[in-house]
């Protein structure tokens, strides 16, 4: 079978750093994204891995070890507008972008 | 911004009636996709096309139909909406060579009662 686990929720303090992780099992592998989807909008692009190791842009960084099928969104100096979840997605079509996500880590970052 | 748009973003509807959900980009993109959400849980695919006349079934069995006649239109369509269709769909894109991102349009929000 297919499938993607990720945390159900995670809490956090606002200016901490906050690790979730994403462990996959799927039929074939062309690249592994992560998304932000606030309540009631669209999600959002955050990174692509595609190569293992740690893709870093600006607060948010990526890593990926496709030998363990596994990733990690790392997000830094937490702000209260970073309460969200991040849904975790691979694609695996050889670049045709077809996905298979996660149910999303609902993350709720406190004062 | 993507220029990605759905609509109607709320749609509450009758069992039996007849219902397209439409979806325009604005980017060129080849690739669209819509996707299925119910509350909390994951995105599922349920339709895609690569191109102008090239429609795919996607991974969660869905009882409507899509077609793409016009690369920037990619219109869902039920014709006979039941409460079990009660969901959230968002249409999504990509395509630019060297891009690999899919930009989401904001979703319709359908309620068959």
């Amino acid at each position: 079978g297919q499938n993607i686990d990720q945390p159900t929720e995670m809490t956090a303090t606002e200016g901490a750093i906050v690790q979730i992780n994403c462990t996959y099992q799927t039929s074939g592998f062309n690249g592994l994204f992560w998304y932000q989807q606030h309540a009631g909008e669209a999600p959002t692009f955050l990174s692509y891995n595609v190569l293992d190791g740690l893709e870093e842009k600006g607060r948010f960084s990526s890593f990926l070890s496709r030998s363990k099928g596994y990733s990690y969104l790392l997000l830094k100096e937490l702000q209260m507008k970073d309460s969200a979840s991040y849904l975790c997605a691979v694609d695996r079509s050889g670049g045709y972008n077809k996905l298979i996500f996660g149910a999303g880590t609902r993350l709720a970052v406190h004062p | 911004e993507a220029d990605i748009y759905q609509t109607p973003r709320y749609l509450v509807i009758g069992t039996g009636k007849k219902i397209t959900l439409e979806c325009s980009q604005t980017m060129g993109h080849d690739k669209m996709y819509w996707y299925q959400q119910d509350p909390g849980m994951e995105l599922h695919l349920i339709h895609y096309s690569y191109g102008v006349n090239s429609t795919e079934k996607g991974d969660l069995s869905s009882e409507s139909t899509v077609s793409r006649i016009r690369t920037e239109h990619f219109p869902l369509t039920l014709e006979s909406a039941r409460p079990s269709h009660t969901s959230q769909y968002l249409c999504a894109s990509s395509g630019v060579r060297g891009s690999y991102e899919q930009y989401f349009g904001p979703g319709t929000r359908l309620t068959v009662t």
